[in-house]
C-alpha cells in the first residue's frame, strides 16, 4: 500500500478556510484518495474521496494535483467542531492509516 | 440508523484472560475490518474480511483471532490477553473492498489489560 505524508499538526482561526496538505508521490493509477477525520474520543468518519478530479461535498472540498502526487483537503470555514485529526489515505483493497494531521482551531 | 455497533464499550481484563469483541453492521456491507489505536498513534489494521467467508491478516494480527459469523457480524477474540493489547479497538465496514468505497466506523471498545 502506497504511503502518504502529512504535517503533524496545523492551526487555523475559526471561520477561516483551512488547507490540509497531503503528499503521495508513489500513488498508483488506481488508488483513490480518501480523507477521514477523527474527533476526540470517537471513531474516524469519512470526509471525502476522489480519483483525479476535484471533488466537493457538504463537509469539504478535495483538490487533487494534476500529477496526483499530492492533494489538499479544504475546509471552507472552520469551526471549533472541526478540531480533529485528519487522515489522508490511499485506498487499496484495505485502508492503512498514517498518523494524520492534528488540526487546532483557534477561537 | 445504527450503522456499526460495537460491544462492549469498555472492558478491563486480567492478563491471561480471554474475551471476544463483537461488531455488527446493518448496512448490508460486504467487507469488515478490525483496527486498534494506541495513545497518540494512528489506527493499525488487525484483521479484515473482504467478504463473508473470508478473513485476512492486517498489519498487527499476532495475539488475535477473528470470525466472520455472517454478513452482519465480525468478532475479534483475544485468547490470552496481555498488557500490550491495552488499546481502543475500532470495527469498520464498507460496501465492498473496492477502492472507491469508504468505511463506516463504530464508536470503539476501550480495553485495558492489567
Amino acid at each position: 500500500d502506497a504511503k502518504t505524508t502529512q504535517p503533524n499538526s496545523m492551526e487555523s482561526n475559526e471561520e477561516e478556510p483551512v488547507h490540509l496538505p497531503c503528499n503521495h508521490s508513489t500513488i498508483s493509477g488506481t488508488d483513490y484518495i480518501h480523507w477521514y477525520r477523527q474527533l476526540p474520543s470517537q471513531g474516524p468518519e469519512y470526509v471525502i474521496h476522489g480519483l483525479t478530479s476535484n471533488v466537493n461535498n457538504r463537509m469539504a472540498s478535495l483538490a487533487i494535483a494534476e500529477d496526483r502526487k499530492s492533494s489538499t483537503l479544504i475546509l471552507h470555514r472552520a469551526t471549533l467542531r472541526d478540531a480533529a485529526v485528519y487522515y489522508c489515505i490511499l485506498r487499496g483493497d484495505k485502508i492503512i492509516f498514517g498518523k494524520g494531521t492534528r488540526l487546532h482551531i483557534l477561537p | 440508523n445504527a450503522g456499526v455497533t460495537q460491544t462492549p464499550k469498555f472492558q478491563v481484563l486480567k492478563t491471561g484472560q480471554s474475551m471476544t469483541l463483537q461488531c455488527a453492521q446493518d448496512m448490508n456491507h460486504n467487507s469488515m475490518y478490525w483496527y486498534r489505536q494506541d495513545p497518540g498513534m494512528g489506527l493499525r489494521l488487525i484483521y479484515y474480511s473482504a467478504s463473508e467467508g473470508t478473513t485476512d491478516k492486517g498489519e498487527v494480527p499476532n495475539g488475535y483471532n477473528v470470525s466472520r459469523l455472517n454478513k452482519r457480524e465480525f468478532s475479534l477474540r483475544l485468547e490470552s490477553a496481555a498488557p500490550s493489547q491495552t488499546s481502543v479497538y475500532f470495527c469498520a465496514s464498507s460496501e465492498a473492498p473496492d477502492r472507491v468505497c469508504g468505511y463506516t466506523f463504530g464508536s470503539g471498545t476501550r480495553l485495558t489489560v492489567v
